[in-house]
């Protein structure tokens, strides 16, 4: 189904690689998050942006890099400065800071 | 500091059975608490808020401020009721961002 599409479902990144996961939306939502979830742990937020062209770090930021130039989309980039990169990512969107997110279905990154 | 926590990392029940998956919160000000759920092979979804005071599912929980609290609970568990259950906040200086329980998996057998 739509909504909020997330790719690749799987990917592999080799030591000192940056890699970037595609996250695009057709829902018109402002808001949009990148969450990294590990087990036993949850999700823990790590960047988020609520209108285009500005972002705010969450709680686990460093390693990671975003960009927010179009509504629709909001790519993540891992990079090599991320230690320990292997977990599942979601991205999630909502149409204001009040309202439910909606949750893509993750890539899994794993490394080589 | 703003937490979640999910005491139990599994529970287990029989069909039929009530069940309670337990969240205790800690904030500052004035939360907006939730529960997503993740089903086998399907993404996270909302399963309810609390300022919507509806049962989903069969499922309710009650907000209670005195305890710091937001149980999950269902009278008679399903079969299908098997799943990931995550517990999450947000509130008014949060931008939107949600603090998110270590999650429980509920385990409901035949």
């Amino acid at each position: 189904d739509g909504g909020i599409t997330q790719s690749p479902k799987y990917l592999f990144r080799k030591e000192g690689q940056n890699v970037t996961l595609s996250c695009e939306q057709n829902l018109n939502h402002d808001a949009m998050y990148w969450y990294r979830q590990d087990p036993g742990q949850g999700l823990r937020l790590i960047y988020y942006s609520q209108i285009v062209n500005d972002f705010q770090k969450g709680d686990i930021a460093e390693g990671y890099s975003v960009s927010r130039e179009k509504k629709e989309s909001f790519p993540l980039t891992v990079t090599s400065a991320q230690k320990n990169p292997t977990a599942f990512y979601l991205c999630a969107s909502s149409s204001d800071r009040a309202q439910p997110q909606h949750f893509g279905d993750g890539t899994r990154l794993s490394i080589l | 500091a703003q937490r979640v926590t999910q005491p139990e990392k599994l529970l287990s029940v029989f069909k039929g059975a009530p069940v309670e998956l337990k969240c205790n919160y800690s904030y500052s000000g004035s939360p907006e608490l939730f529960w997503y759920v993740q089903y086998s092979r399907q993404r996270l979804q909302l399963l309810l808020r609390h300022i919507s005071r509806e049962s989903i599912k069969g499922f309710t929980a009650d907000l209670n401020k005195g305890e710091t609290s937001f149980h999950l609970k269902k009278p008679f568990a399903q079969e299908e009721d098997s799943a990931m259950y995550y517990c999450a906040l947000t509130g008014g200086n949060q931008g939107g961002k949600l603090i998110f329980g270590q999650g429980t998996e509920l385990s409901v057998k035949p």
